[in-house]
């Protein structure tokens, strides 16, 4: 069982549609991330958020708005997707992003863009 | 440019036999690996480090060994399981700021026959 949990695993939504993407950590974690999947390319990391603040944010389109409202949730706010949006969105958390230690990751929502 | 390179895409081997997946780099900063394992509708799974200043580590049937001079490092595992059939991820990160982000590879098939 993960101490990472994403919602909804699922999800396909239109062009013009708004929804959330939404991350929980239950490993007392002070750090978070969202990665992106798409087929045939590595993890691509988007943002980064270390005791609530954001960190790193990966050049991502501004259709991509995160959220990290206390260190145990992360959401990602989607808005006016492109279909090259379509990929598997996976959270992370670590003890910190300020030094070396493993990243633990989630089950991913599986998004498809119309 | 892809800085943490898993050239074989797949890899078979027989149960009980030993697994050995490879990982390349080409960024002198990375000094921290990881190896992880992802399951098909799961997220990845932290399975072993090694920092720059060892040049192995084991942890049960896994083995990670690194070779900084020649920027290689790999996994053993042995024996093989059929458990053990998973998309397996080299990962590297380096020290200070935005440097302990994680690159990933795109990961290597491994199948173990019964």
């Amino acid at each position: 069982e993960t101490g990472v949990t994403q919602t909804p695993r699922h999800l396909v939504m239109g062009m013009t549609n708004k929804k959330s993407l939404k991350c929980e950590q239950h490993l007392g974690h002070n750090a978070m991330y969202w990665y992106k999947q798409s087929a045939k390319k590595p993890l691509e990391l988007m943002f980064v958020y270390n005791f609530k603040e954001q960190t790193e944010n990966n050049s991502v389109p501004s259709r991509f708005s995160p959220e990290c409202p206390n260190s145990s949730h992360l959401f990602l706010h989607l808005h006016t997707l492109q279909p090259e949006d379509s990929a598997l969105y996976l959270c992370a958390s670590s003890q910190s992003s300020l030094n070396n230690q493993p990243q633990h990751f989630g089950d991913g929502t599986r998004l498809s863009i119309l | 440019d892809q800085q943490v390179k898993q050239n074989s895409p797949s890899l078979s081997v027989q149960e009980g036999r030993i697994s050995i997946l490879n990982c390349d780099y080409t960024n002198s900063m990375f000094d921290y690996f990881l190896w992880y394992k992802k399951y098909p509708a799961e997220g990845p799974t932290f399975l072993i480090s090694i920092s720059s200043i060892k040049d192995k580590n084991e942890d049960g049937r896994f083995t990670v060994f690194l070779n900084k001079s020649a920027k290689h490092l790999s996994l053993h595992i042995v024996p093989s399981q059929p458990g053990d059939s998973a998309v397996y991820f080299c990962a590297a990160s380096g020290n200070g700021g935005s440097n302990y982000k994680l690159t990933f590879g795109k990961g290597t098939l491994l199948t173990v026959n019964p």
